[in-house]
């Protein structure tokens, strides 16, 4: 069975620190995506990044990267020099089935950044 | 991507009674989904919406509680049956425009059930 963890429930940072947010996961599955998605206060989901199991580069996208490692099945997500507007929750997720359409998400973390 | 709107955007209904949620997409997709994320919770996929046939629906889900339609590529439904607060939840419908493609969601539907 697939899981997804995100042991960080919580997470407060003062605006420009960086943090990074936590995700492991579980599969039996040889290929599988992994996704993170943020859901900003107005509830909507918005589409980070999605990486392959065969794909380990690690990816920057201005002010986000994320570390994917194989060896330890974590996604790590990193935010540099954090912003208010960073104010989310954030869900890692993973696909499975066939298709790779359906997902299984972590409980997601609560990310509060302060001015 | 794909622009998704979901109706309504939120609903207040009394227990005990039926709730349809529309899905509609720009543009044929490939597959679709329902979510649902209930108060303070991550979220669960409630079923497959395929299109001309019958949904398929993941374990604790069941087609006379959650009876979906998918009539063309771009169009889909949710019904929540026999409504209990418990059913109070965002319900959230997410689209592939291909087979290997990312999954985008929709705005969600918030209801609320009393």
């Amino acid at each position: 069975a697939q899981k997804v963890t995100q042991a960080q429930t919580e997470i407060s940072v003062v605006e420009k620190e960086d943090v990074t947010l936590d995700c492991v996961y579980e599969t039996r599955d040889t290929t599988y995506y992994l996704f993170w998605y943020k859901q900003p206060p107005s509830g909507e989901l918005v589409f980070l990044i999605r990486r392959n199991s065969f794909d380990e580069q690690n990816e920057i996208s201005g002010r986000y990267s994320w570390n994917f490692q194989k060896s330890t099945s974590s996604f790590n997500f990193t935010i540099t020099a954090s912003q208010v507007v960073d104010s989310a929750v954030y869900f890692c997720a993973l696909s499975y089935g066939t298709s790779y359409g359906k997902l299984t998400f972590g409980q997601g973390t609560i990310l509060t950044v302060h001015p | 991507s794909a622009v998704i709107s979901q109706k309504p955007s939120r609903d207040i209904c009394q227990r005990g009674t039926s709730l349809t949620i529309q899905c509609q997409v720009d543009s044929q997709v490939t597959m679709m989904f329902w979510y649902r994320q209930q108060p303070g919770q991550s979220l669960t996929l409630i079923a497959t919406a395929n299109q001309g046939s019958e949904a398929t629906y993941e374990s604790g889900f069941v087609i006379d509680k959650f009876p979906i339609s998918r009539p063309n590529l771009t169009f889909s439904t949710l019904t929540v049956s026999n409504m209990s607060p418990e059913d109070s939840s965002i319900y959230l419908c997410s689209v592939m425009t291909g087979l290997t493609d990312t999954q985008y969601f929709g705005p969600g539907t918030r209801l609320t059930v009393l």
